[in-house]
């Protein structure tokens, strides 16, 4: 079982930066990659980025200007930095894990709202 | 431009047997990438249901299964039941973008 914990600013202003961290159980992220997802109110799943074990980062073309993924193994952690947002920006923003090429352990959602 | 076709909705009575596809261009699907399902049911989190085409975790009903030919998927649901209603989402890497894809969800609605 993995467990996976998120926080992050939740309500932010247009043109504010946003900041999400994830968490992952002892043990849980060696040797894994660890993505972001996010999904807008009802609607579906886009992924943002990832952070691999070896050191690569890769980002959705859509974001890749505005996207900073980090991962720190020492302490287990993976945060996601998006500047400035706009109210397209509101949505469940979750981490995962991904496993080979697929997610097999996610956080429980973030809950961001962009608004003025 | 990556894209993952999925209808939007399917609906199936009790008991019946419902098919979702998921149509992707040559570099995703095509390119040997497998496809994967996630099962949503709202207002939670996204749950992996297939890995790998065909392979289903630990605690999947085998009601639930996968294929995969040439640039296309499928979900296949038999025996529907009330509590498989839920959003349904495929997944595939992309190569090129060394990233995933998603499709675009499918709502199955249980009659």
């Amino acid at each position: 079982q993995v467990h996976l914990q998120q926080w992050g600013t939740g309500l932010l202003k247009p043109s504010e930066t946003l900041s999400l961290k994830c968490a992952g159980s002892r043990g849980s992220f060696s040797p894994h990659s660890w993505s972001w997802i996010r999904q807008p109110p009802g609607k579906g799943l886009e992924w943002i980025g990832e952070n691999t074990q070896g050191g690569h980062t890769s980002h959705n073309p859509s974001l890749r200007s505005r996207v900073i993924t980090s991962i720190d193994t020492t302490g287990n952690q993976f945060s996601l930095t998006l500047t400035s947002v706009t109210a397209a920006d509101t949505a469940l923003y979750f981490c995962a894990r991904r496993m080979q090429y697929y997610f097999d352990w996610w956080g429980q959602g973030t809950p961001v709202t962009v608004s003025s | 431009q990556f894209v993952l076709t999925q209808p939007p909705s399917v609906s199936g009575a009790p008991g019946q047997r419902v098919t979702i596809s998921c149509t992707g261009s040559g570099s995703n699907i095509g390119t040997n990438f497998d496809v994967h399902w996630y099962q949503q049911i709202p207002g939670t989190v996204p749950k992996l249901l297939i890995y790998g085409n065909t392979n289903r975790p630990s605690g999947v009903p085998d009601r639930f299964s996968g294929s995969k030919s040439g640039t296309s998927a499928s979900l296949a649901i038999t025996g529907l039941q009330a509590e498989d209603e839920a959003d349904y989402y495929c997944q595939s890497y992309v190569y090129s973008l060394s990233g995933s894809v998603f499709g675009g969800g499918t709502k199955l609605t249980v009659l």
